[in-house]
């Protein structure tokens, strides 16, 4: 089954920095690949998704990449503000709509 | 976006008893899910539901300990039986939304076994 590695566990930044997450996955099976943040005490909610037929998606200050050879998809943040504080998951599935594989996450601190 | 609620929010509960937790959404879905997170974790996804088939159960969950019933394209439940300390957790349900195919999640159930 599918098997997603994500990193770092903790990531600490200044305001105004920028934040990137990596994420792996095993299955070339997988073409749906969604960021969710969960902040504390609080559901998980989807930020952004990207497609297998898309390198590259944008929303405002939140960019995904994909990587289907390598097996690799990222989430970047830039100007980072203290409300981006929470804990952020990838995760992967073989289409939209079908059961989710999740990372183990990571704890995004931005200090003001 | 789907709306998802599900009962109870949290519960305490003894020792070797059974809980079950209810899941309703505002709208016809064809797929649920369940999902398990413990204190400080990721999500792990225990089971897929449809409608008018056995629920599917991922490595390490058995329909012995968590029996799910889906009646109907709206609502499902997910029992956690005979509990120990190790089932405290936050049990969340999703659904698909169709169309995009985005997941959405409930508030949860924190259970807390004693």
């Amino acid at each position: 089954g599918e098997n997603v590695e994500q990193h770092p566990s903790t990531l600490s930044v200044q305001e105004g920095d920028s934040a990137v997450i990596k994420c792996t996955y095993s299955d070339s099976a997988s073409n749906y690949f969604p960021w969710y943040k969960q902040e504390l005490g609080k559901r998980p909610q989807l930020i952004i998704d990207i497609r297998s037929n898309v390198g590259e998606k944008k929303d405002q200050r939140i960019a995904v990449t994909l990587n289907k050879t390598a097996k690799h998809f990222s989430l970047h943040i830039t100007e980072t503000q203290p409300e981006d504080s929470a804990v952020y998951f990838c995760a992967a599935s073989h289409q939209a709509g079908t059961a989710l594989i999740f990372g183990k996450g990571t704890t995004l601190s931005v200090s003001s | 976006s789907a709306v998802i609620s599900q009962k109870p929010s949290r519960d305490i509960c003894q020792r070797g008893t059974s809980l079950t937790i209810q899941c309703q959404v505002d709208s016809q879905v064809t797929m649920m899910f369940w999902y398990r997170q413990q204190p400080g974790q990721s999500l792990t996804l225990i089971a897929t539901a449809n409608q008018g088939s056995e629920a599917t159960y991922e490595s390490g969950f058995v329909i012995d300990k968590f029996p799910i019933s889906r009646p109907n394209l709206t609502f499902s439940t997910l029992t956690v039986s005979n509990m120990s300390p190790e089932d405290s957790s936050i049990y969340l349900c999703s659904v698909a939304q169709q169309g995009t195919g985005e997941l959405f999640f409930g508030e949860g159930s924190r259970l807390t076994v004693l």
